[in-house]
């Protein structure tokens, strides 16, 4: 398997801009999870869904940043309109459904809104 | 202006040592935890795992301990070599279900002297 697959991987972008992050998740696993690192705060759940399904979007920023799950294999995170403090590296990681395992993360998506 | 980021603890030893990175954890209902590696411009890989029935656990050339009382958490790293230089997160979870997500630590900076 090539683990999970984010695209793109680096995104600069005009303040305003619609953003759109995509995610592969590993075949078979049943959760995924968006997650933003920044230098202020570190690594941050946004949200995550099982089976598809958001399950807790708690930790998205606000109104601006949206996520969906059309299918199994592919996640959007979309950030409309794009602001400089959205600036950050965000990661797409999976995981199988038993409980108490690993997630695997992608290799993230720089994202600079100038 | 300048930015102020996180100020992650570095912790610098030499190539050969053994390290030590610790880690508090904040919720005390959290029963699996994990520790990841971080190399620059990559994402978070998966290094070891511990649930809160154990307090040690081995891998190759990794250990974690678990104490529970304190709510921390150790990681050793034997025979330190230049690609174990990274940051290291340790990161929670509570199994029981109703929050899947992990939530990671601010992150200890691991720098190998050769």
């Amino acid at each position: 398997d090539a683990g999970v697959i984010q695209s793109p991987r680096h995104e600069v972008t005009e303040m305003g801009q619609e953003v759109t992050l995509r995610c592969k998740p590993i075949s078979g696993h049943d959760y995924l999870f968006w997650y933003r690192q920044t230098m202020m705060r570190g690594l941050e759940l946004l949200i995550y869904f099982n089976n598809n399904v958001p399950i807790d979007d708690s930790g998205m920023p606000e109104d601006r940043f949206s996520a969906k799950m059309p299918n199994a294999s592919f996640s959007t995170l979309k950030i409309q309109p794009s602001e400089p403090r959205d600036s950050a590296v965000y990661f797409c990681a999976s995981r199988t459904d038993r409980l108490g395992t690993e997630a695997f993360f992608g290799q993230g998506t720089r994202l600079t809104v100038v | 202006g300048e930015s102020v980021g996180l100020h992650l603890p570095t912790l610098s030893v030499q190539e050969g040592d053994n390290s030590i990175i610790n880690c508090a954890y904040s919720n005390s209902a959290s029963d699996y935890f994990i520790w990841y590696k971080q190399e620059s411009g990559k994402g978070p890989q998966f290094i070891i795992d511990i649930r809160s029935n154990m307090d040690k656990r081995q891998g190759q050339r990794v250990t974690v301990l678990l104490n529970k009382t304190v709510k921390h958490l150790s990681l050793q790293i034997a025979a330190t070599q230049p690609g174990d230089s990274a940051v290291y997160f340790c990161a929670e979870a509570y199994s029981g279900g109703g929050a899947d997500g992990l939530t990671f630590g601010k992150g200890t900076h691991l720098i190998i002297q050769p």
